[in-house]
């Protein structure tokens, strides 16, 4: 079993819709939980980091952490063509940074 | 200010010949990381340098890989006798204390 678990996708949704991202992790002793987001050859960029549960928001992006379920989501409303990239979430303890396969999200006009 | 600069951005070689591939990381950042990024894969951790510590190795995959860090500063990774399952995009990202890991644009390696 993998440490962190992501749905690759594709995920294809009209434009205004609202997006649900999300990934389960096994290791308890994560602490800190991020989003990137990595459009088609770039690198990846941090959208958004947290390092408790409970939700974080920015402007549109809503993040999300459940450690009792070890679950983290990232809320996208009012998506937009330009939010079109692969999003992935990565966690952490104090040592390692483990990043899930990401998943691609395609928002059609 | 500038962020973190890889080179070259793509790479095409031939089967067991040697690279190198450089990250210019972002002033200032003591934490430099490796990853590989295979298409429907995720990141693949190599290696991590913190400071003047001794490096983190444990995620490369075969004593072909190897990597320096000069200076505290500019890093090489460096892949030799290539084999075709190299062929991926390799991925550096620096930091500072418990800030987020900052990536580059990658170098897209092709073993032909």
């Amino acid at each position: 079993q993998k440490e962190v678990e992501q749905d690759p996708g594709p995920l294809s949704v009209p434009e205004g819709a609202i997006v649900s991202l999300n990934c389960t992790y096994s290791n308890s002793a994560f602490q800190y939980f991020m989003w990137y987001r990595q459009y088609s050859r770039k690198g990846p960029e941090l959208l958004m980091y947290t390092y408790s549960s409970g939700n974080k928001e920015d402007g549109r992006f809503t993040a999300q952490v459940d450690k009792s379920s070890k679950y983290i989501s990232l809320f996208i409303r009012d998506s937009q063509p330009s939010d079109s990239a692969t999003y992935l979430c990565a966690m952490s303890d104090v040592d390692k940074l483990i990043f899930g396969t990401g998943t691609r999200l395609q928002v059609f006009p | 200010g500038a962020g973190v600069s890889q080179s070259p951005s793509n790479k095409v070689t031939e089967k067991g010949k040697d690279v190198e591939l450089r990250c210019d990381p972002i002033s200032g950042h003591t934490a430099l990381y490796w990853y590989r990024q295979s298409l429907g894969q995720g990141l693949e951790f190599l290696i991590y340098f913190q400071g003047n510590s001794a490096p983190d190795k444990s995620g490369l995959p075969s004593d072909r890989f190897s990597a320096e860090r000069t200076g505290g500063s500019v890093s090489t990774l460096t892949i030799q006798r290539t084999q075709q399952e190299d062929s991926a995009v390799y991925l550096c990202a620096s930091s500072f204390g418990d800030s987020p890991l900052h990536f580059g644009n990658g170098t897209r390696l092709t073993v032909t």
